[in-house]
């Protein structure tokens, strides 16, 4: 079945640096992907929706500015998380659409970040 | 009111029970219903995709959509402590924007 990889899986960064995390597609071509952060025992929640060659639009009260998201592939989607704080730290996951003929939404494994 | 709405619980179940998972909805333009389930720190897994009300079944799991009550289920046979997860329900108008549920915390007790 249709595979979506993220990387890396967990992450510890110091307060102030720069972290990215990746999104691949691994056997279908995502036109669109989505970036979603979960918080402990609580649903996801969509922060922006990321579509390739394009600006990615995001949700309201989600800032560009410091979730700099790039979908620079059929593949592959960037985020990046700038000048992170310790109240960043969270469960990141992306999803990607399959407009194949399985017309679906999967889910990457999640990458965990930890900002010290 | 929540676009999408499920119980969190958490759900336990002992081993063999049907488990019965619901949510409802607000939204009538809601086309796609999805559920998902979601081991403690992995990603969410997608179980069943339907389309359309009426039932879809694939091995132990059954989902079920009504669209006229806004309602939605995934029933579990035969639960297995391996089914202990959280499961989310998720649907679109679109298949493009997805709302999830706030995910039901499943226990199957051996």
């Amino acid at each position: 079945g249709a595979v979506v990889s993220q990387h890396p899986s967990w992450v510890i960064c110091k307060s102030g640096t720069s972290v990215k995390i990746e999104c691949r597609s691994l056997d279908f071509q995502a036109t669109t992907m989505f970036w979603y952060r979960q918080f402990p025992k609580q649903s996801l929640m969509l922060m922006a929706t990321s579509n390739e060659g394009s600006k990615a639009t995001y949700e309201q009260g989600v800032e560009k500015d410091k979730f700099l998201i790039n979908h620079a592939s059929l593949t592959l989607s960037t985020l990046t998380v700038t000048s992170a704080h310790p109240e960043d730290s969270s469960f990141y996951i992306c999803s990607a659409a399959d407009r194949g003929p399985g017309n679906t939404i999967y889910f990457g494994e999640g990458s965990w970040l930890t900002v010290v | 009111q929540k676009e999408v709405e499920q119980d969190p619980g958490p759900l336990s179940v002992p081993e063999g029970a049907i488990v019965s998972l619901n949510c409802t909805y607000s939204n009538s333009a809601f086309q796609y219903f999805m559920w998902y389930r979601q081991y403690s720190r992995k990603g969410p897994e997608l179980l069943m995709y339907t389309y359309s009300s009426g039932n879809k079944e694939d091995g132990r799991f059954t989902a079920q959509v009504d669209k006229s009550s806004k309602y939605i289920s995934l029933f579990i046979r035969d639960s297995q402590p391996s089914d202990s997860a959280t499961y989310l329900c998720a649907m679109s108008w679109n298949n493009n924007d997805m709302r999830f549920g706030a995910g039901t915390r499943l226990t199957v007790k051996p």
